[in-house]
């Protein structure tokens, strides 16, 4: 079974402060993304990589930052949080377009973040 | 306009009804369709892929209309543990920057009552 790994369930932090929030897959997958999800918004993409060392931004990227050194590691940085930032954060994987399970997204549990 | 749009609902219905939902998409150049599932407080997670010529997985069927742009999925003799948020989603168009996004629907919330 693809396993999607997010290291905190829950975590509540102050404003300003600096949040890690780490993904961890176990099949060897190319692309990985970082997904907010808020009621009556849905999920929106903040960032996505295809590879290592390489980062895309999503639809809102602002406020937020990624480090991907390892395939299977991908970390959302918030270098300041701020209370609208406040959200279930969603890591998910999925094979390189074009091979198989392509498209296909695998989720990790979540990461329900409250900013003080 | 959204990309990707559905009603959220809720549908409420008894147990052992038929339910269909529908999502429309913009983007007529959109190639792969999806349903996913979300179960409350849980991650979302791939119900049924969309194909051209439709599809049934059991309960669940799938259609594809890419005149209309819309997708829909129709879940018959729905049980309690149906009870979830679909959630329609749509790849964009293809291009290297493109690689692997998807777009997500807003979700239709479905409460099936004993």
């Amino acid at each position: 079974d693809v396993k999607v790994t997010q290291s905190s369930r829950y975590l509540v932090k102050r404003t300003g402060e600096k949040v890690f929030l780490e993904c961890v897959q176990d099949m060897d997958h190319e692309n990985m993304f970082w997904y907010r999800q808020d009621p009556g918004l849905g999920l929106r993409l903040i960032y996505f990589s295809y590879d290592v060392k390489m980062k895309e931004k999503g639809d809102i990227p602002e406020g937020y930052s990624v480090s991907r050194e390892k395939k299977e590691r991908f970390s959302l940085i918030l270098e300041s949080a701020s209370t609208n930032q406040t959200s279930m954060y969603l890591c998910a994987s999925s094979p390189l377009a074009g091979s198989s399970g392509a498209n296909v997204l695998t989720f990790g549990a979540g990461s329900r973040l409250t900013v003080l | 306009r959204k990309e990707v749009e559905q009603d959220p609902g809720p549908f409420n219905v008894p147990e052992g009804a038929t339910v269909a939902f529908n999502c429309t998409y913009s983007n007529s150049a959109s190639q792969s369709f999806f349903w996913y599932r979300q179960d409350c407080r849980k991650e979302p997670k791939l119900l049924m892929s969309v194909y051209s010529s439709g599809n049934e997985d059991g309960r669940f069927t799938a259609q594809l209309n890419r005149a209309s742009q819309y997708i829909s999925l129709l879940i018959r003799d729905s049980k309690l543990s149906d009870s979830a948020t679909y959630l329609c989603v749509v790849t964009p168009t293809p291009g290297s920057s493109n690689t692997g996004k998807l777009i997500f629907g807003q979700g239709t919330t479905l409460q099936v009552k004993p």
